[in-house]
């Protein structure tokens, strides 16, 4: 059990252009979350994946952020045309799942992706 | 709609001694599940404590335990004998089954300090 990684873990860039993060959850755990955190904020809820199947998405997830979860394994975080607003931490958990209902699972965070724009 | 409330943006506790960390959630469900995790400084979320509301039994984990009073919707942490590597953001949480969600709805964390 090597945990959730997350890569990069700091990107920088540039008003306008796009970033893409990558999660890999801990083996075996079919429901992955991402979270967004801003400095002196809790975690707030953004989308989420059972295999790869998108089953929510949070109003925060503008038509300028994508997410994918192919093969049920790893997941992307696109963020399209970046803004100054998106500078923040984006966290990455996941949680067993199979027959417990959602929400009676245990999350596991990644380290989590500190995005700054420029 | 499901709420968390810390009250306590920062706290500082000595060496060695007690401290306790305030959580009110508000919700209409009956059935959910509390949980507090630490963040320390620069690293990952980690998991404190978890609670099932359907438990009265308190939770416990080696020096951590929480009073939950399920009526009061309050749910405190307590940290014996606290401990320099117990510096961290800790942040309370909240969630429920049913529907298709099941994402965790945080509090705004109590930073903690402890001083030697």
């Amino acid at each position: 059990d090597t945990g959730v990684s997350q890569n990069p873990r700091h990107k920088i860039t540039k008003r306008g252009q796009n970033v893409t993060f990558r999660c890999d959850p801990i083996s075996e755990h079919n429901r992955l979350y991402w979270y967004r955190q801003t400095l002196g904020q809790g975690p707030e809820f953004l989308t989420y994946f059972q295999n790869e199947a998108q089953l929510e998405k949070s109003r925060l997830l503008s038509d300028r952020f994508s997410a994918e979860r192919p093969k049920g394994s790893f997941s992307t975080l696109e963020i399209q045309r970046t803004e100054q607003g998106d500078s923040a931490m984006y966290l990455c958990a996941s949680s067993l799942g199979g027959w417990s209902e959602p929400g009676t699972d245990t999350q596991y965070f990644g380290p989590g992706t500190r995005l700054t724009v420029l | 709609a499901q709420t968390v409330t810390q009250s306590q943006p920062e706290m500082s506790v000595q060496e060695a001694e007690t401290v306790t960390l305030s959580c009110t959630y508000d919700t209409s469900e009956s059935n959910y599940y509390l949980f507090w995790y630490k963040q320390p400084p620069s690293r990952q979320m980690i998991l404190v404590i978890r609670q099932e509301a359907y438990k009265q039994q308190n939770a416990t984990e080696n020096r951590f335990s929480v009073n939950f009073q399920k009526a009061a919707k309050s749910f405190s942490l307590k940290i014996s004998d606290s401990q320099l590597g117990d510096t961290a953001m800790y942040f309370c949480a909240f969630t429920y089954p049913g529907g298709s969600q099941g994402n965790l709805i945080f509090g705004k964390g109590t930073k903690l300090s402890v001083k030697p």
